[in-house]
Protein backbone atom coordinates (compact mmCIF):
# COMPACT_ATOMS: atom_id res chain seq x y z
CA UNK A 1 0.00 0.00 0.00
CA UNK A 2 0.94 3.44 -0.86
CA UNK A 3 1.77 5.55 2.25
CA UNK A 4 3.87 8.38 4.08
CA UNK A 5 4.36 6.82 7.62
CA UNK A 6 5.49 9.02 10.80
CA UNK A 7 6.74 7.88 13.75
CA UNK A 8 5.89 8.35 16.56
CA UNK A 9 2.19 9.09 16.48
CA UNK A 10 2.40 10.79 19.85
CA UNK A 11 5.13 12.21 21.96
CA UNK A 12 5.56 14.08 25.17
CA UNK A 13 8.71 15.64 25.98
CA UNK A 14 10.18 18.11 27.82
CA UNK A 15 11.96 21.57 26.94
CA UNK A 16 15.49 20.87 25.83
CA UNK A 17 15.64 17.34 25.08
CA UNK A 18 16.62 16.23 21.54
CA UNK A 19 14.36 14.35 19.46
CA UNK A 20 13.38 12.98 15.94
CA UNK A 21 10.56 12.85 14.03
CA UNK A 22 10.63 9.77 11.36
CA UNK A 23 9.15 9.71 8.00
CA UNK A 24 9.19 7.49 5.13
CA UNK A 25 7.39 7.27 2.04
CA UNK A 26 7.46 3.95 -0.41
CA UNK A 27 6.17 5.84 -3.57
CA UNK A 28 9.45 6.39 -4.74
CA UNK A 29 8.82 10.32 -4.69
CA UNK A 30 11.62 13.08 -5.19
CA UNK A 31 9.73 15.72 -2.80
CA UNK A 32 9.09 15.70 0.86
CA UNK A 33 7.98 18.21 3.26
CA UNK A 34 7.16 18.72 6.98
CA UNK A 35 4.23 20.79 8.18
CA UNK A 36 3.20 21.78 11.71
CA UNK A 37 -0.64 22.22 12.15
CA UNK A 38 -2.22 24.78 14.88
CA UNK A 39 -5.45 25.97 15.96
CA UNK A 40 -6.36 29.14 13.85
CA UNK A 41 -3.27 29.40 12.11
CA UNK A 42 -3.78 26.20 9.99
CA UNK A 43 -1.23 24.03 8.24
CA UNK A 44 2.64 26.17 7.61
CA UNK A 45 5.81 24.75 6.14
CA UNK A 46 8.41 24.20 7.85
CA UNK A 47 10.95 22.63 5.51
CA UNK A 48 11.10 20.99 2.20
CA UNK A 49 12.88 18.47 -0.03
CA UNK A 50 13.29 18.59 -3.84
CA UNK A 51 15.53 15.66 -3.65
CA UNK A 52 17.85 13.72 -2.02
CA UNK A 53 20.69 16.07 -0.33
CA UNK A 54 18.44 19.37 -1.16
CA UNK A 55 16.49 21.35 1.53
CA UNK A 56 14.81 24.35 1.79
CA UNK A 57 13.28 26.59 4.42
CA UNK A 58 9.60 26.77 4.42
CA UNK A 59 7.69 29.72 6.23
CA UNK A 60 8.46 28.45 10.01
CA UNK A 61 11.77 26.66 9.98
CA UNK A 62 13.15 28.37 13.53
CA UNK A 63 13.78 25.80 15.59
CA UNK A 64 13.89 22.78 13.12
CA UNK A 65 16.61 20.84 10.99
CA UNK A 66 16.24 18.27 8.30
CA UNK A 67 18.30 15.74 6.76
CA UNK A 68 17.58 14.22 3.05
CA UNK A 69 20.29 11.45 2.82
CA UNK A 70 18.10 8.61 1.27
CA UNK A 71 15.22 9.19 -1.28
CA UNK A 72 12.70 7.64 1.19
CA UNK A 73 13.23 9.44 4.10
CA UNK A 74 12.99 13.01 5.67
CA UNK A 75 13.33 12.72 9.46
CA UNK A 76 12.64 15.96 11.37
CA UNK A 77 15.05 16.69 14.25
CA UNK A 78 13.84 19.31 16.95
CA UNK A 79 18.17 19.85 18.70
CA UNK A 80 16.21 21.86 21.90
CA UNK A 81 12.49 21.19 21.93
CA UNK A 82 10.42 24.60 23.66
CA UNK A 83 6.77 24.82 24.58
CA UNK A 84 6.31 26.42 21.42
CA UNK A 85 6.74 23.87 18.95
CA UNK A 86 3.90 21.74 20.64
CA UNK A 87 1.96 20.97 17.66
CA UNK A 88 0.55 18.57 15.42
CA UNK A 89 3.53 17.88 12.56
CA UNK A 90 2.52 16.22 9.15
CA UNK A 91 4.92 14.79 6.56
CA UNK A 92 4.24 14.75 2.91
CA UNK A 93 5.53 13.36 -0.43
CA UNK A 94 4.73 14.37 -3.86
CA UNK A 95 6.41 13.03 -7.16
CA UNK A 96 8.24 15.74 -9.17
CA UNK A 97 5.90 16.55 -11.67
CA UNK A 98 4.90 20.68 -10.52
CA UNK A 99 1.26 20.08 -10.39
CA UNK A 100 0.93 16.58 -8.74
CA UNK A 101 -0.90 16.28 -5.34
CA UNK A 102 0.36 15.74 -1.59
CA UNK A 103 0.11 12.59 0.22
CA UNK A 104 0.34 13.35 3.90
CA UNK A 105 0.97 10.97 6.82
CA UNK A 106 -1.40 10.66 9.78
CA UNK A 107 0.37 13.08 11.72
CA UNK A 108 2.94 13.42 15.32
CA UNK A 109 1.50 15.54 17.91
CA UNK A 110 4.04 16.35 20.30
CA UNK A 111 3.97 18.07 23.72
CA UNK A 112 6.64 19.86 25.45
CA UNK A 113 6.51 20.74 28.55
CA UNK B 1 0.70 40.74 3.04
CA UNK B 2 0.15 37.53 1.53
CA UNK B 3 -3.37 35.66 2.68
CA UNK B 4 -5.14 32.72 2.03
CA UNK B 5 -8.76 33.13 3.67
CA UNK B 6 -11.18 30.30 3.67
CA UNK B 7 -14.81 31.64 4.05
CA UNK B 8 -15.85 30.48 7.70
CA UNK B 9 -14.24 27.99 9.75
CA UNK B 10 -17.54 25.95 10.20
CA UNK B 11 -20.29 25.27 8.06
CA UNK B 12 -23.60 23.46 9.06
CA UNK B 13 -25.70 22.16 6.54
CA UNK B 14 -28.53 19.87 5.67
CA UNK B 15 -27.89 16.51 4.69
CA UNK B 16 -29.17 16.37 0.57
CA UNK B 17 -28.31 20.16 0.12
CA UNK B 18 -25.25 21.63 -1.63
CA UNK B 19 -22.24 22.85 0.30
CA UNK B 20 -20.37 25.30 -0.71
CA UNK B 21 -17.03 26.49 0.96
CA UNK B 22 -14.74 29.78 0.04
CA UNK B 23 -11.27 29.78 -0.25
CA UNK B 24 -9.90 33.71 -0.95
CA UNK B 25 -6.28 34.57 -1.63
CA UNK B 26 -4.58 37.93 -2.29
CA UNK B 27 -0.93 38.74 -3.25
CA UNK B 28 0.13 35.23 -4.62
CA UNK B 29 -0.01 34.28 -8.24
CA UNK B 30 -0.60 30.19 -8.08
CA UNK B 31 -0.26 27.98 -11.12
CA UNK B 32 -3.19 26.39 -9.60
CA UNK B 33 -5.18 25.47 -6.48
CA UNK B 34 -5.85 22.20 -4.78
CA UNK B 35 -8.66 21.36 -2.68
CA UNK B 36 -8.02 18.61 0.30
CA UNK B 37 -9.68 16.73 2.97
CA UNK B 38 -9.24 16.39 6.48
CA UNK B 39 -10.42 14.39 9.17
CA UNK B 40 -9.82 14.49 12.65
CA UNK B 41 -6.67 12.77 13.72
CA UNK B 42 -5.67 11.75 10.62
CA UNK B 43 -3.69 13.69 7.43
CA UNK B 44 -5.24 15.84 4.78
CA UNK B 45 -6.42 13.97 1.58
CA UNK B 46 -5.80 15.16 -1.88
CA UNK B 47 -9.50 15.58 -3.51
CA UNK B 48 -9.03 18.66 -6.71
CA UNK B 49 -6.67 20.14 -8.64
CA UNK B 50 -7.94 23.15 -10.73
CA UNK B 51 -4.75 24.57 -12.52
CA UNK B 52 -4.99 28.49 -13.63
CA UNK B 53 -6.41 28.31 -17.08
CA UNK B 54 -9.78 26.31 -15.78
CA UNK B 55 -12.38 27.95 -14.72
CA UNK B 56 -14.19 24.78 -13.30
CA UNK B 57 -13.24 21.25 -12.30
CA UNK B 58 -15.60 17.96 -11.67
CA UNK B 59 -15.36 14.50 -9.61
CA UNK B 60 -18.68 12.92 -9.16
CA UNK B 61 -20.18 15.22 -6.52
CA UNK B 62 -17.48 17.40 -6.09
CA UNK B 63 -17.32 20.86 -8.64
CA UNK B 64 -14.13 23.29 -7.89
CA UNK B 65 -14.37 26.82 -9.64
CA UNK B 66 -11.21 29.17 -9.52
CA UNK B 67 -11.24 32.82 -11.00
CA UNK B 68 -7.70 34.12 -10.65
CA UNK B 69 -9.26 37.86 -11.52
CA UNK B 70 -11.45 37.41 -8.33
CA UNK B 71 -8.45 35.62 -6.69
CA UNK B 72 -11.27 33.16 -5.51
CA UNK B 73 -11.51 29.39 -5.89
CA UNK B 74 -15.13 27.53 -4.83
CA UNK B 75 -15.52 24.30 -3.83
CA UNK B 76 -18.89 22.37 -4.16
CA UNK B 77 -20.33 19.21 -2.63
CA UNK B 78 -23.47 18.37 -3.96
CA UNK B 79 -26.32 16.01 -2.54
CA UNK B 80 -24.04 16.27 0.65
CA UNK B 81 -24.45 12.96 3.18
CA UNK B 82 -23.25 13.07 7.12
CA UNK B 83 -19.98 11.24 5.47
CA UNK B 84 -19.17 14.48 3.89
CA UNK B 85 -18.70 15.76 7.26
CA UNK B 86 -14.84 16.82 7.91
CA UNK B 87 -12.64 20.18 7.59
CA UNK B 88 -11.58 21.30 4.04
CA UNK B 89 -8.20 22.80 3.28
CA UNK B 90 -7.48 25.01 0.12
CA UNK B 91 -3.69 25.33 -1.01
CA UNK B 92 -2.15 27.50 -3.56
CA UNK B 93 1.16 26.14 -5.05
CA UNK B 94 4.05 28.58 -4.98
CA UNK B 95 6.96 28.62 -6.93
CA UNK B 96 5.43 26.16 -9.25
CA UNK B 97 4.82 22.97 -6.73
CA UNK B 98 8.20 23.57 -4.89
CA UNK B 99 6.00 25.07 -1.69
CA UNK B 100 2.74 25.47 -0.57
CA UNK B 101 0.45 27.30 1.44
CA UNK B 102 -3.00 26.26 2.85
CA UNK B 103 -5.67 28.19 4.16
CA UNK B 104 -6.90 27.90 7.55
CA UNK B 105 -9.25 24.75 6.84
CA UNK B 106 -13.58 25.23 7.00
CA UNK B 107 -15.00 22.91 9.18
CA UNK B 108 -18.27 20.46 7.68
CA UNK B 109 -20.78 19.24 9.90
CA UNK B 110 -23.72 17.43 7.28
CA UNK B 111 -26.45 17.14 10.01
CA UNK B 112 -29.44 13.75 9.23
Amino acid sequence: EAQVTQNPRYLITVTGKKLTVTCSQNMNHEYMSWYRQDPGLGLRQIYYSMNVEVTDKGDVPEGYKVSRKEKRNFPLILESPSPNQTSLYFCASKDSSYNSPLHFGNGTRLTVT
Amino acid sequence: SQKIEQNSEALNIQEGKTATLTCNYTNYSPAYLQWYRQDPGRGPVFLLLIRENEKEKRKERLKVTFDTTLKQSLFHITASQPADSATYLCALDRNYGQNFVFGPGTRLSVLP
